[in-house]
This record gives structure tokens, sequence and C-alpha cells, in this order.
């Protein structure tokens, strides 16, 4: 257990529906990162917050959207669910190197 | 340009077998690297880091990786892979003011029988 929680572990929708996957991170780390993982696309970084605070974002669609509250757990939002959304998403937290939660797998009929 | 290459997307190997996951990456400033290995239909788990002081870096589950400067890589290595070992890895770095992780693309082991 890497003490990173998310929630939930399994998750089906349609297509143009939106969801939101939840991420607790370890005790006493202030940052959450997101990362999807896609068989065509591989690892790629989302988005990173630190402490409430957006830090950098990467390869975020424009209908993904982010945010930490003040007691540091993190929600994933995305919206007008496609296809290609369907993916594993992780979030990390950090204070030093980053450990993993288990994933949300997302799959979009 | 800052970035981390595995030269191999799939190893296979036989079991019991040495093996060596390469990876290089490009920095012009010090670096902090790291390999995490993600088991089928689980997160990704960090193997070993490397921050500085000895290049020679062991990990969990018999692994290691040396870093060298002169040719910017960063390669892991086992004397003895188990079937238990077959798994992705993936290679990171961090390379400036903002701690953020530069990725590899992975590569699968495959431990034949």
């Amino acid at each position: 257990d890497s003490g990173v929680t998310q929630t939930p572990k399994h998750l089906i929708t349609a297509t143009g529906q939106r969801v939101t996957l939840r991420c607790s991170p370890r005790s006493g780390d202030l940052s959450v990162y997101w990362y999807q993982q896609s068989l065509d696309q591989g690892l790629q970084f989302l988005i990173h917050y630190y402490n409430g605070e957006e830090r950098a974002k990467g390869n975020i669609l424009e209908r993904f959207s982010a945010q930490q509250f003040p007691d540091l757990h993190s929600e994933l939002n995305l919206s007008s669910l496609e296809l290609g959304d369907s993916a594993l998403y992780f979030c990390a937290s950090s204070g030093g190197e980053q450990v993993f939660g288990q994933g949300t797998r997302l799959t979009v009929v | 340009a800052q970035s981390v290459t595995q030269l191999d997307s799939q190893v296979p190997v036989f079991e019991e077998a040495p093996v060596e996951l390469r990876c290089n990456y490009s920095s012009s400033v010090s670096v902090y690297l790291f390999w995490y290995v993600q088991y089928p239909n689980q997160g990704l788990q960090l193997l070993l880091k490397y921050l500085s002081g000895s290049t020679l870096v062991k990990g969990i589950n018999g692994f290691e990786a040396e870093f060298n400067k002169s040719q910017t890589s960063f390669h892991l290595r086992k004397p003895s892979v188990h079937i238990s070992d077959t798994a992705e890895y993936f290679c990171a770095g961090v390379m400036d003011s903002n701690y953020q992780l530069i990725w590899g693309a992975g590569t699968k082991l495959i431990i034949k029988p």
C-alpha cells in the first residue's frame, strides 16, 4: 500500500458524459500529480498541484480540469468524454520522489 | 531539450539470465534519476533512485543501476531475473528547478521460461 488512494478503481461511462476522479495523497505530502496512461500514448503527465495551487501543466486537454482542496485531496474532472479518453488515470503524491496510487481505469463506451 | 530515452520498447530474456534495461538522458544541468516498475494491472512503484553520491545505486528486488555522467546513461540491471520480474519499467528524471519528472516511454521486460 503506497498510501495514495484513488477512487473509484473502475469507471464505465458513455460518450459525452462527465466524471470526477478522486485522489487522496500520502499523509504529509503537499504535491499531487495526475497522469494518463493509454496503450497508444503511454504515460502522459497531465497536471501538478502543490498545496492547493497549480504548479505545472502537461498534455491536459481543455475538457479536463483539476483542483486540490484545502485538505490536500485532489479531483480530476473529465467532461464531454470521448472514446479516446479511455485510459488508466494515475495520481501520485510527493514529498520527495513521486509515489503512485493504483489508478482509476476509465472506460468510455 | 531535456529528455529521457529508453532505447528498447521490449526486452525478452530467459529466466535466471541477466538483464540490462537501457536509459539515456539529455540535460544541461544536474539530474536526479529514477526507475519505476509497473506490474500488470497495478500502479507504478519506485525501484531505485539516484540523487547524488555513489554512482551505483541498489534498489528493491535485486535491481541496481549505474549513473554514468559521461555516457548520460542510467541503465538498470539484474544479474538473474525471475518470472515475477515480468513488468514494464520506466526511467524518469528531474532536470529543472520545478522538479517535474520527465518520463521515458517504458520498456516491457518479458521473461521466457
